[in-house]
């Protein structure tokens, strides 16, 4: 079975770049699927925030688009976040996940907060 | 965007009812709506794709229907285990949008 596991710093600074990574176990990120991001702010609202396919194409979140960033790396069998200039409404739980039309698998989310 | 609106946020029933979970869209998604599940640990689950497909490993106490602007997820036959908040989901256009959720709690 796919397992997905989020890891990052937990704390960033506002004006900071956050970095998340997944590592993905089970299954092949370029054999299919997407692979996305998501996350879900205080208060329970969940956003979709982008996606790296098994190609490498990718797709954001227009609200996002011109701070959110998606790789891989194929021989590590991950992806990544990086969110650039993060304020405080950047504070959520950051889940990674498997899917494309719908998202069959997630991880167990991890916590970030953004706070000087 | 698309909006995904969940008018009820919290819900109340007794174990074995049968309980109903409302999602309305600000436009026809075509059936293109999923549903999921998180538990109060913050575990995530699909439960539902395509309005009415069951994911694999989903009980069949759980259902789901809908077409246009507005779908359900049903669960008959409540167990503790329900105990969760349910989200909707429409992948009809990008960028993928939820609904605000419904908290499901045991009377």
């Amino acid at each position: 079975d796919v397992q997905l596991q989020e890891s990052g710093p937990g704390l960033v600074k506002p004006s900071q770049s956050l970095s998340l990574t997944c590592t993905v176990t089970g299954y092949s990120i370029t054999s299919d699927y997407a692979w996305n991001w998501i996350r879900q702010f205080p208060g329970n609202k969940l956003e979709w925030m982008g996606y790296i396919s098994y190609s490498g194409s990718t797709s954001y979140n227009p609200s996002l688009k011109s701070r959110i960033s998606i790789t891989r790396d194929t021989s590590k069998n991950q992806f990544f976040l990086q969110l650039n200039s993060v304020t405080t409404e950047d504070t959520a739980t950051y889940y990674c996940a498997r899917g494309g039309n719908y998202v069959g698998d997630w991880g167990q989310g991890t916590t970030l907060t953004v706070s000087s | 965007d698309i909006q995904m609106t969940q008018t009820t946020s919290s819900l109340s029933a007794s174990l074995g009812d049968r309980v109903t979970i409302s999602c309305s869209a600000s436009q026809g998604i075509s059936n293109y709506l999923n549903w999921y599940q998180q538990k109060p640990d913050g575990t995530v689950k699909l439960l539902i794709y395509y309005t009415s497909s069951l994911h694999s490993g989903v009980p069949s106490r759980f259902s789901g229907s809908g077409s246009g602007t507005d779908y359900s997820l049903t669960i008959s036959n409540l167990e503790p285990e329900d105990i969760a908040t349910y989200y909707c989901q429409q992948y009809s256009k990008l960028p993928w949008t939820f609904g605000g959720g419904t908290k499901l709690e045991i009377k």
